[in-house]
């Protein structure tokens, strides 16, 4: 069936690093791909999204590309700050359209 | 705008009882879900309701029940608590299914 595959955490940064978080994808068809944010006590909040192979989807620094040819969606920020520290969700789509399918998260701790 | 929200926040119960978890949105979605989310487990999806009047099981269904109330309120069911239902539940919505979900909150139960 339909999974998200995300690194293992947590990720350890120091303020101003290079992020990368991986994620991929097992998928029949083409699905919509998402990255959702957890901050501590709240609920998940959607960072952005992809709906077709080649997308780039960007938002607050921010940046993932739809790849369909290594089935990946990784999550890329260039500069990360403390208050990105949180837990990040990759997602998609499932075959039906259903419902969203996660991956388990990545725990994102980021230092000044 | 409230979003999505949800009661309560914090519930205990003991093994055996039942309660509802409120869940409501003034977006004017047609869709909601319902989602448990376990440490290491990411979040899976209990039930969900493409449209006012129609619910399905989603992968984690059973011991729970739901109930579409109408276009903005859709309600989780525990009918007999058990120590494995202690999670944290979520709900969202989406305007159609395979658009991006939005999230309440969160309620957190822990049965003992």
């Amino acid at each position: 069936g339909d999974s998200v595959t995300q690194m293992e955490g947590p990720v350890t940064l120091s303020e101003e690093a290079f992020l990368t978080i991986n994620c991929t994808y097992t998928a029949t068809g083409y699905p919509s791909l998402f990255w959702y944010v957890q901050y501590p006590g709240e609920g998940l909040q959607l960072l952005l999204k992809a709906t077709k192979a080649d997308d780039k989807g960007s938002n607050k620094g921010f940046e993932a590309t739809y790849r369909k040819e290594t089935t990946s969606f990784h999550l890329e920020k260039g500069s990360v700050q403390v208050s990105d520290s949180a837990v990040y969700f990759c997602a998609l789509t499932n075959q039906a359209g259903t419902a969203l399918i996660f991956g388990k998260g990545t725990t994102l701790s980021v230092s000044s | 705008n409230a979003g999505v929200t949800q009661t309560p926040k914090f519930q205990v119960l003991k093994t055996g009882q039942s309660m509802t978890l409120q869940c409501a949105q003034d977006m004017n979605h047609n869709s909601m879900y319902w989602y448990r989310q376990d440490p290491g487990m990411g979040l899976r999806l209990i039930y969900y309701s493409a449209s006012e009047g129609t619910t399905d099981k989603g992968e984690v269904p059973n011991g729970y029940n739901v109930s579409r109330l109408n276009k903005r309120e859709f309600s989780l069911r525990l009918e007999s608590a058990a120590p494995s239902q202690t999670s944290v539940y979520f709900c969202a919505s989406s305007e159609k299914m395979r658009l991006e979900q939005y999230f309440g909150p969160g309620t957190r139960l822990t049965v003992t």
